[in-house]
């Protein structure tokens, strides 16, 4: 089954803490990228890639981290969490080249205290 | 950055009418633009897209319109039914590999 896979689902931890959410797609996509969704801002691109060793800025960059050393993967990082990235986070994929959707995956609840 | 969807938050429909729901856009170079359906604990689902160079795509019970004179989009569903009810967003891509999502429209369906 085609899928984008983001573990983990929930997470509740500290200031402070580093954590690293993992995000894989099995569609052989070559593009890849992470949003986070807060209530009434709709979803911001934090970072994209378009290919192994290829990353992005997007909108909402501060704070976080990716890297892209496979094409499956594309982990997202906090090395220092805040409070204020206490969000609902999504993984996306998608063929590059072309007007392609996004697949997502079913997001990770990060509470940040 | 950009502004996509003004949407109207939420959009109650009897179960077997159609639904409407709009989605502004402001960037008149976005090239391709999708609607998604999220439905509570999960991660936005493809509904159906439409390029630039068409006003009109049509799908499974679901049609897009552009207009790109008002920069506007619509997503048609007909014969809504309860498994419809979830929040739909719009998005755009520039020219480019961004993509900019509307905050959402909340369809309820009433049985």
């Amino acid at each position: 089954e085609a899928q984008v896979t983001q573990n983990p689902r929930y997470l509740i931890t500290v200031t402070g803490k580093k954590l690293t959410v993992t995000c894989s797609q099995n569609m052989n996509h070559e593009y890849m990228s992470w949003y986070r969704q807060d209530p009434g801002l709709g979803l911001r691109q934090i970072y994209y890639s378009m290919n192994v060793e290829v990353t992005d800025k997007g909108d909402v960059p501060e704070g976080y981290k990716v890297s892209r050393k496979e094409k499956r993967n594309f982990p997202l990082i906090l090395e220092s969490p805040s409070p204020n990235q206490t969000s609902l986070y999504f993984c996306a994929s998608r063929r590059q080249g072309g007007n392609q959707p996004q697949h997502f995956g079913d997001g990770t609840r990060l509470s940040i205290l | 950055g950009e502004s996509v969807g003004l949407h109207l938050p939420t959009l109650s429909v009897q179960e077997g009418d159609n639904s409407i729901i709009n989605c502004a856009y402001s960037n008149s170079a976005s090239d391709y633009f999708i609607w998604y359906k999220q439905e509570s604990g999960k991660g936005p689902q493809f509904i159906i897209d439409i390029r630039s160079n068409m006003d009109k795509r049509q799908g499974q019970r679901v049609t897009v319109l552009l207009n790109k004179t008002v920069k506007h989009l619509s997503l048609q569903i007909a014969a809504t039914q309860p498994g419809d009810s979830a929040v739909y967003f719009c998005a755009e891509k520039h020219t480019g590999n961004q993509f900019y999502f509307g905050t959402g429209t909340s369809l309820t369906v009433i049985p």
